[in-house]
This record gives C-alpha cells, structure tokens and sequence, in this order.
C-alpha cells in the first residue's frame, strides 16, 4: 500500500511570507503528526490531528498551525516565516490508537523548507 | 518536568560488535518506548515497541529492554553491519516525544 506522501519535497520561501505543507496519511489511518527537525533541536513535535481534530499541540508560537479534512488528508501552515523556521517538516500517520494503545508512526519523507 | 534523554550523540563501533543504545526517563513512567531508525534526508522508521510489564524484545538482530527501576530502555544490535549506521531515536506518549537521537556508525 502506499506511503506517507508529503509535498512539496522541497521549498525556498523569504522571511515574511507563508507556507503550507500538504501531508496524505496512509489509507486508513485517521491520525496525522506533524514534526520540524533541526540539527540543533532534533524532532519537534508540532500537533497531532484525528478526525478533523487537533488531539495534541507541541509548544510553537502561533504561527504554526495545521488542519486535517474529511479524508484524513493534513495540511500545515507557518505564516511569517522567520529563518529559524529553515527546516525538515515531518508528517506521520498512524491507526487511531484507543485508550492507553501505542501509537506507531509511519512517517512521510518530508518537506525541506529554506527560508532566505 | 518530564524528560527523557538519549546518553550518547554518537556512537563508533567495528563491525561484527554489539551497539547498545541508551534512552533514559525522569519524572515520568512511560507505558511503552519505542525505538526508530532515521537515515539522513529520509523520515524515522519504526522498529519495536516495547511496554513496561515486558522486560525483553527481539526483532532479527535487534533487542530492546525495559528496565522500569532504572527508568531506562537499552536498544541493542548484535553482529553489527555497516548498513546498520543511522541515527536511533528513542520515543514515548501519546503524543509521541522523541528523544534527540544517537548517530551510530558501523566500521568496516
């Protein structure tokens, strides 16, 4: 079955302006992760979403922001890009997991983003 | 607060070695770890799961314990390969935190 599938893999934007991130889960799953990864900070996580909801948020300022739809399909946006935000923004899907289950990602490849 | 750290940034063996990786936790008890494998430019890929009552866990050439008074997962390899150097991350929660990672290298 097919993969994580993020786009677009790779993205040159200027401080100031916004991006969106396209995240498509493998099918079935209904949860969808988002991560930034730095070689200064690792993997952040971001927020999690299922069923059109946000479940879980990390701790980013505001301007991080992200929606699922109907098809379980997740998109993420940073308006005001600044150049820390120059990173690899990982998506991750998983089955939902139940109460106390284990949450198995299968993540995307990414999207590389370069802020100038 | 609740932290968990990976002990070593990087990791040098010989092949044919055993790699032991470590994850420890405080200020808080995990119901289950999990471990990654992250190859540069690509995303984590899952390799086990293991839970607090479950002491032990083996996949192939992999085995991860879980020792819940040390407050700490050991992610071992045996018989090491250099096709085995990547970076290993430890994660945890519901909203699964990972850990900063450990960047193993295998030498021929």
């Amino acid at each position: 079955k097919a993969g994580v599938t993020q786009t677009p893999r790779y993205l040159i934007k200027t401080r100031g302006q916004q991006v969106t991130l396209s995240c498509s889960p493998i099918s079935g799953h209904r949860s969808v992760s988002w991560y930034q990864q730095t070689p200064g900070q690792g993997l952040q996580f971001l927020f999690e979403y299922f069923s059109e909801t946000q479940r879980n948020k990390g701790n980013f300022p505001g301007r991080f922001s992200g929606r699922q739809f109907s098809n379980s399909r997740s998109e993420m946006n940073v308006s005001t890009l600044e150049l820390g935000d120059s990173a690899l923004y990982l998506c991750a899907s998983s089955l939902d997991r139940g109460l106390g289950g284990a949450n198995v990602l299968t993540f995307g490849a990414g999207s590389r983003l370069t802020v100038l | 607060s609740q932290k968990i750290e990976q002990n070593s940034e990087a990791l040098n063996i010989q092949e044919g070695k055993t790699a032991t990786l470590t994850c420890n936790y405080t200020n808080y008890s995990p119901a289950y770890l999990q471990w990654y494998r992250q190859d540069p430019g690509r995303g984590p890929v899952f390799l086990l799961l293991i839970r607090e009552n479950e002491k032990e866990k083996r996949k192939e050439r992999l085995k991860v314990t879980f020792d819940t008074t040390l407050k700490q997962s050991l992610f071992h390899i045996t018989a090491s390969q250099p096709a085995d150097s990547a970076t290993y991350l430890c994660a945890w929660g519901n909203d699964m935190r990972f850990g900063a990672g450990t960047r193993l290298t295998v030498k021929p």
